[in-house]
């Protein structure tokens, strides 16, 4: 499967800052996925990272607090904009490599609010 | 809506004991069925996967898994568990042409001597 790589892995960040979060995979994929996972949650889908365009949301999240870009086939990254201590979460990529294949996720980003 | 059901929220069994995950779907007159592992500190690691075909699945790690669709279930199992094994696993559903993932609260897993 593909090799997925998130960064920062961590950070703990200011109240009513940002924070660009990375995900770079080693080869083309089709699709590419932002999930959140509030503390002893499970995963919450934010959007799907349409490359070219613009992201696709899921209900409850919005273009304004998590822009997403996804400018070719092997990255995206995710921005948590104007942050308070509830965005406190791990925040997951995940792809997808081709038709009928499984999501495989990165290692995640573990941000703290202060 | 799809939705997806861990009835077990923690789970503990002694170390070579077996292990029985319970996941129950709903939607989908053809579900799409995984099972992920995180462990502390780590990103979700795909055991297994149903698509089509034979109802026993298996996976990595020595996991395998059974989709039965008269009772809705895709149930994980492993005959002698690990104290590597202790993590929280998520059972998720998609649908074809649509891979967006719906996933179960997830069932954390604890291993005693």
């Amino acid at each position: 499967s593909a090799v997925i790589s998130q960064k920062p892995s961590r950070d703990i960040c200011q109240r009513g800052t940002s924070l660009t979060i990375q995900c770079q995979v080693d080869s083309q994929v089709t699709m590419m996925f932002w999930y959140r996972q509030q503390p002893g949650q499970s995963l919450t889908l934010i959007a799907t990272a349409n490359q070219g365009s613009e992201a696709t949301y899921e209900s409850g999240f919005v273009i304004d607090k998590f822009p997403i870009s996804r400018p070719n086939l092997t990255f995206s990254t995710l921005t948590v904009s104007n942050m308070s201590p509830e965005d406190s979460s791990i925040y997951l990529c995940s792809v997808v490599q081709g038709p009928g294949q499984p999501q495989h996720f990165g290692d995640g980003t573990r941000l703290s609010i202060l | 809506a799809q939705s997806v059901t861990q009835p077990d929220i923690h789970i503990t069994v002694s170390e070579g004991a077996s292990l029985e995950l319970r996941c129950n779907y709903s939607y989908g007159a053809t579900p799409y069925l995984f099972w992920y592992v995180q462990s502390p500190g780590q990103g979700l690691q795909l055991l297994l996967k149903y698509f089509s075909g034979d109802t026993l699945v298996q996976g990595i790690k020595g996991f395998e898994a059974e989709f039965k669709r008269s009772q809705s279930s895709f149930n994980l199992r492993k005959p002698s568990v690990h104290w590597s094994d202790a993590a929280e696993y998520f059972c998720a559903s998609s649908n074809f042409g649509n891979e967006k993932l719906t996933f179960g609260t997830g069932t954390r897993l604890t291993i005693i001597p």
